[in-house]
């Protein structure tokens, strides 16, 4: 079985670029959630989606950033006009239902290093 | 908003002994669950142990173990036998049973534990 996919591993953009960020989750996932490692610092939640669906976006930045999990495909994580502050690791994980059970465990990807030049 | 406290930036042990790491939170809800992650230098977030709130019990992982002192909102991970590979950071994490919460994992900054040999 195929854990949560993330590519690429390492992505390095030059400011003012856009970044694209992908996650495949677990296959038979329909949640998807994306987390935001800085240097130092634990991971805080970004923004959590259903197929199709935006459920909850209160840990992304207002601007530039945005995120989609359409029907066929991976989840996107999508920065424009990239800034050297977004270099940080982006981890998205997945869960089969949205439950509160510990049965619905967020199962993590390996995660992206962003570098910012 | 339920925050999570770790208050060793870094810790070490001899190879074969025991370590306890320590982690605090707060919340005002009864009813939650707490996590322990493991990461790596690989950087992939793996889960070590669990513990739903309401149970009594500490949960144990073979050599993995927990003390779960809910009054005191501390959630403490024991390891025994300490070997080479369990060198990594450590983050305790809390997820709210509330549907308005959305299931997101509210991490700590970690705990860097070092095995010297």
């Amino acid at each position: 079985n195929a854990g949560v996919m993330q590519n690429p591993r390492h992505l390095v953009r030059r400011r003012g670029q856009e970044a694209r960020l992908r996650c495949s989750p677990v296959k038979g996932h329909s949640h998807v959630y994306w987390y935001r490692q800085l240097p130092e610092e634990g991971l805080k939640f970004m923004v959590y989606l259903q197929k199709e669906n935006i459920i909850d976006e209160s840990g992304m930045p207002k601007e530039r950033f945005s995120a989609e999990f359409p029907k066929e495909g991976p989840s996107i994580l999508r920065i424009q006009q990239v800034v050297r502050g977004d270099s940080a690791a982006y981890f998205c994980a997945s869960s089969l239902a949205g439950g509160a059970s510990s049965y619905n465990e967020q199962f993590f990807g390996p995660g992206t290093r962003l570098t910012v030049l | 908003a339920q925050t999570v406290t770790q208050s060793q930036p870094e810790m070490s042990v001899q190879e074969a002994e025991t370590v306890t790491l320590s982690c605090t939170y707060d919340t005002s809800e009864s009813d939650y669950y707490l996590f322990w992650y493991k990461q790596p230098p690989s950087r992939q977030m793996i889960l070590v142990i669990r513990q739903e709130a309401y149970k009594q019990q500490n949960a144990t992982e073979n050599r993995f173990s927990v003390n779960f002192q809910k009054a005191a909102k501390s959630f403490s991970l024991k390891i025994s036998d300490s070997q080479l590979g369990d060198a990594a950071m450590y983050f305790c994490a809390y997820r709210s049973p509330a549907r308005g919460s959305n299931y997101k994992l509210t991490f700590g900054k970690g705990t860097l534990l070092t095995v010297n040999p």
